[in-house]
C-alpha cells in the first residue's frame, strides 16, 4: 500500500506570493494533520481534519488555511507568504483523528518551500 | 513553552552498542508517546509508541521506557547499526486533542 503522498517535492516562492500543498493519506486513513518543520526544529502543529472539519489548529496565523475533500486528501494553502515561511510542510494521516484518542500519525515525504 | 524537550543535540555510538535517546515533557496530560526517526530529505518514519497506561514498550531492538513521576522517556536501540543514523523525534499527545507536541530532535550518529 501507498504511503501518505505530498505535492510538489519542492516549491520556491517569492514574498506576497500564495501557495497550495496537497496531500494523499494513506488508504482508508480518514485524518489529516499538517505539521510545519523548520531547520533545527521538531515539526509544528498547524492543522487537523477528519471527515472534512477542522478538528484543531495550532498557533498560525489566518494566512494559513486548509481544507479536506471527500476522498479525504487535504490542501494547505499560505497566502501573503513571508520569508520565515520557508520550512518543510509534512502532512500526516491517521486512521480517525481525534475521536480514536490515543492513534498514530504516519507522515509523508513532505514539500520543502523556500520563499525569496 | 516547550512542553517536550530533547535535552542532547547529538549522540554518538559505536556500533553494536547501546543508543539511549532521553526525552523530557512538562504537560501531565499528555497520556501517548511516540518516537519517530527522520532521515534528510524525507518524512519522520514511525518508529514506537508508548501509551500513559504502561511502563515499557517493546518491538526488536527498540524499546521505550516511561517514567511518568518523572516525565520522562527513553529510546533504547540495542544493538545499533550504522542504518540508524538519523534524527530522533520524540513526539507526545494529551487525551483527544490530535496534535502531536514535538522535541527538538537528537541527532545519532552510529560508527561502525
Amino acid at each position: 500500500d501507498a504511503g501518505v503522498t505530498q505535492s510538489p517535492t519542492h516549491l520556491i516562492k517569492t514574498r506576497g506570493q500564495q501557495v497550495t500543498l496537497r496531500c494523499s493519506p494513506i488508504s482508508g486513513h480518514k485524518s489529516v494533520s499538517w505539521y510545519q518543520q523548520v531547520l533545527g526544529q521538531g515539526p509544528q502543529f498547524i492543522f487537523q481534519y477528519y471527515e472534512k472539519e477542522e478538528r484543531g489548529r495550532g498557533n498560525f496565523p489566518d494566512r494559513f488555511s486548509a481544507r479536506q475533500f471527500p476522498n479525504y486528501s487535504s490542501e494547505l494553502n499560505v497566502n501573503a507568504l513571508l520569508l520565515g515561511d520557508s520550512a518543510l510542510y509534512l502532512c500526516a494521516s491517521s486512521l480517525e483523528g481525534l475521536l480514536a484518542g490515543q492513534e498514530t500519525q504516519y507522515f509523508g515525504p513532505g514539500t520543502r518551500l523556500l520563499v525569496l | 513553552d516547550q512542553q517536550v524537550k530533547q535535552n542532547s543535540p547529538s549522540l554518538s555510538v559505536q556500533e553494536g552498542r547501546i543508543s539511549i535517546l532521553n526525552c523530557d515533557y512538562t504537560n501531565s496530560m499528555f497520556d501517548y508517546f511516540l518516537w519517530y526517526k527522520k532521515y534528510p530529505a524525507e518524512g519522520p518514519t514511525f518508529l514506537i509508541s508508548i501509551s500513559s497506561i504502561k511502563d515499557k514498550n517493546e518491538d526488536g531492538r527498540f524499546t521505550v521506557f516511561l517514567n511518568k513521576s518523572a516525565k520522562h522517556l527513553s529510546l533504547h536501540i540495542v544493538p545499533s547499526q550504522p542504518g540508524d543514523s538519523a534524527v530522533y523525534f520524540c513526539a507526545a499527545s494529551a487525551g483527544n486533542t490530535g496534535k502531536l507536541i514535538f522535541g527538538q530532535g537528537t541527532t545519532l550518529q552510529v560508527k561502525p
